[in-house]
């Protein structure tokens, strides 16, 4: 059971701007970085963002992460059509053992 | 060029075991941490287990704790998921990883358990 809460899905249309939120508590996003990935269907996921808004050499600066107390959120804007695609955050917990905790996963629609 | 390569997987019964092994190549093995994550059909990501640098670091998600033993050998530029006493809940798509602060995941083995 994820301990990172997303809403299940977002849209919007080709050029507009999608905002995804991942909540959390003071043990993960509170206290760690957050990381995001996106994955198209049959594919490993994809880093997209890390240690909060840092951004993987190739992707594209229409990606952008921020972080906030205990929620981070993602950011694309001039949304595409291959931009389509299930989006996750994560981070680590520090509560009890260390753990890495994914999100409950964004399904991002292009319209 | 960075590759990681998984095999292992299959077809097992509830209450079997299945090795996973992770071949890395590309890079200095022994230099980084390394995790498995797996997905179930239709799901979501799970992070499964991590393994420091050197193995002496090890974290398991409570799902898979006293079942499955991470174990890495830096001379074979191998990483290694022992299961054991399998569930049908663990069916999933096991994705070996390195450091999180880097994009780099293999292409997934899928594991199947059913009687």
């Amino acid at each position: 059971q994820s301990v990172l809460t997303q809403p299940p899905s977002a849209s919007g249309t080709p050029g507009q701007r999608v905002t995804i939120s991942c909540s959390g508590s003071s043990s993960n996003i509170g206290s760690n970085y957050v990381y995001w990935y996106q994955q198209l269907p049959g594919t490993a996921p994809k880093l997209l963002i890390y240690r909060n808004n840092q951004r993987p050499s190739g992707v594209p600066d229409r990606f952008s992460g921020s972080k906030s107390g205990t929620s981070a959120s993602l950011a694309i804007s001039g949304l595409r059509s291959e931009d389509e695609a299930d989006y996750y955050c994560a981070a680590w917990d520090d509560s009890l053992s260390a753990s890495y905790v994914f999100g409950t996963g964004t399904k991002v629609t292009v319209l | 060029e960075v590759q990681l390569v998984e095999s292992g997987g299959g077809l097992v019964q509830p209450g079997g075991s299945l090795r996973l092994s992770c071949a890395a190549s590309g890079f200095t093995f022994s230099s980084y941490e390394m995790n498995w994550v797996r997905q179930a059909p239709g799901k979501g990501l799970e992070w499964v287990s991590y393994i420091s640098s050197s193995g002496s670091t090890i974290y398991y998600a409570d799902s898979v704790k006293g079942r499955f033993t991470i174990s890495r050998d830096n001379a074979k530029n191998s990483l290694y998921l022992q299961m054991n006493s399998l569930r049908a809940e663990d069916t999933a798509v096991y994705y070996c990883a390195r450091d999180f602060d880097t994009d780099y995941w293999g292409q997934g083995t899928l594991v199947t358990v059913s009687s």
